[in-house]
């Protein structure tokens, strides 16, 4: 079966320092990937998504940057955080060539910019 | 530019109570997901309807599709505690190669009283 894997769980970081956060999937190949936001009690918001290795698309022009280093691992980065990047981060996954295939979400990433 | 809407965004209804939460979109839509989220943690899968009329049903929950009105609904039948939590809404378009980019609702927080 597959698994989604993302951490750390919370993070606190000061405003201005860098930001690495890691996702891999497990037990599925050629994934497409997929990273999402949630401010506190808000929707989701689509920030980047990758059919493939090296390939990212970005959602929404902003201070963070997305990698795609290997087929199932994703890294969301920022150089210089700011206080409106704190939020909750979801990494998710679907089968890639599966046009119906719901996001599979893995547990997030509670961020706090002070 | 596809938006989501959910009403209502709170929702307290008393054990046993029938009662159905509203999505609706704004452009056409080839998919319509429904997802589960608990206090603090991700984002559980529920529903997926990819058809105008589609019908799905897993216990108290059933979920219906109407392409042509652009309305998701979410019928609960007599609500049980458990239920609570925040429920999501998100439709979808084909984008290029098979990236699946979901816009989501900003979500229908349930509250089952008893």
């Amino acid at each position: 079966s597959q698994t989604i894997h993302q951490w750390p769980a919370t993070l606190v970081q000061p405003v201005g320092s860098p930001l690495s956060l890691e996702c891999t999937v497990e037990g599925t190949s050629n994934p497409n990937l997929y990273w999402y936001r949630q401010a506190a009690g808000r929707g989701l918001q689509l920030l980047f998504y990758s059919i493939g290795i090296g390939q990212i698309s970005s959602e929404v022009p902003q201070n963070l940057s997305a990698s795609r280093p290997q087929d199932r691992q994703f890294i969301l980065s920022s150089k210089k955080l700011l206080l409106s990047d704190s939020g909750f981060y979801l990494c998710a996954w679907t089968r890639g060539f599966s046009y119906n295939s719901p996001l599979h979400f893995g547990n997030g990433t509670r961020l706090t910019v002070t | 530019e596809l938006k989501v809407e959910q009403n209502p965004l709170f929702l307290s209804m008393q054990e046993g109570k029938n009662y159905t939460i509203y999505c609706n979109y704004s452009t056409t839509s080839d998919r319509l997901y429904w997802y589960r989220q608990d206090p603090g943690k991700s984002l559980e899968s529920l529903f997926v309807l990819l058809s105008n009329g589609a019908v799905k049903q897993e216990g108290r929950l059933m979920a219906s599709l109407d392409t042509k009105a652009r309305l998701s609904t979410l019928h609960i039948t007599a609500a049980v505690h458990d239920l609570s939590a925040t429920y999501f809404c998100a439709a979808g378009r084909r984008d290029t190669g098979t990236a699946s980019k979901l816009t989501f609702g900003t979500g229908t927080r349930l509250q089952v009283t008893l």
